[in-house]
């Protein structure tokens, strides 16, 4: 069973600091990586898909890269605000997704 | 665009009952679409794939004859927890895919808590 790591598994932080969190996997054979965003009682919302090594995708204040040589995806939000607080999850597409447990980010005004 | 619901988004049950969950694609059509189950502590968890018009195919482990799965149009997907149980109480999420390609976004519902007494 392949197994999608995130860490950490919850992070607080002030409101204006940049924060990074990861995405570990240990196969470099997969169609694409998958970040989610999920607030509590939304659904979760795409990100970011990433497939290529060296992938480098940004939206707004988020950002995220992949090395599957080394198997690890970052996702960086500069300047966190409070409405970034949010679980947020990396899936590996084999066909089927395969989640890490999140990282669950509460940012403090 | 590419907006899922699913309803009902929380229900308490008698053991014994069955349980029904819609899943819907509100503004594009679901050629296939996904079950997931997530226990507290854990990562979302594939149940079973659906195809509109053919049989779901399940996880191992996912037992077809409790959670019946029904995809008959582009749109709508069930999940019916038959005879539930209280090890059943989870909470259940689908997500839906446009084309097929393993590459492609999933486009996930807000998702259904279910308590069985």
């Amino acid at each position: 069973i392949l197994n999608v790591e995130q860490s950490p598994q919850s992070l607080h932080v002030q409101e204006g600091d940049s924060t990074n969190f990861t995405c570990s996997f240990p196969s470099s054979n997969f169609y694409a990586l998958h970040w989610y965003r999920w607030e509590t009682a939304k659904s979760p919302e795409a990100l970011f898909v990433m497939t290529l090594n060296g992938d480098e995708k940004k939206k707004g204040r988020i950002s995220a890269t992949l090395n599957t040589k080394e198997g690890y995806s970052y996702l960086y939000i500069k300047g966190s605000q409070p409405e970034d607080s949010a679980t947020y999850l990396c899936a590996l597409s084999l066909g089927k997704l395969i989640f890490g447990q999140g990282t669950t980010l509460q940012v403090k005004p | 665009g590419a907006v899922v619901s699913q309803h009902p988004s929380w229900v308490i049950c008698k053991s014994g009952t069955s349980v029904k969950i819609e899943c819907r694609s509100l503004d594009f059509q679901a050629t296939t679409m996904f079950w997931y189950r997530q226990f507290p502590k854990q990562s979302l968890m594939l149940m079973a794939t659906s195809n509109e018009g053919s049989k779901a195919t399940y996880e191992q482990g996912v037992e077809k004859d409790k959670f019946l799965i029904n995809h008959a149009s582009l749109t709508l997907s069930t999940l019916t927890v038959t005879s539930a149980h209280p090890e059943d109480s989870s909470f259940y999420i689908c997500s839906a895919g446009q084309g097929g390609n393993p590459q492609e976004t999933q486009y996930f519902g807000p998702g259904t808590r279910l308590l069985v007494l």
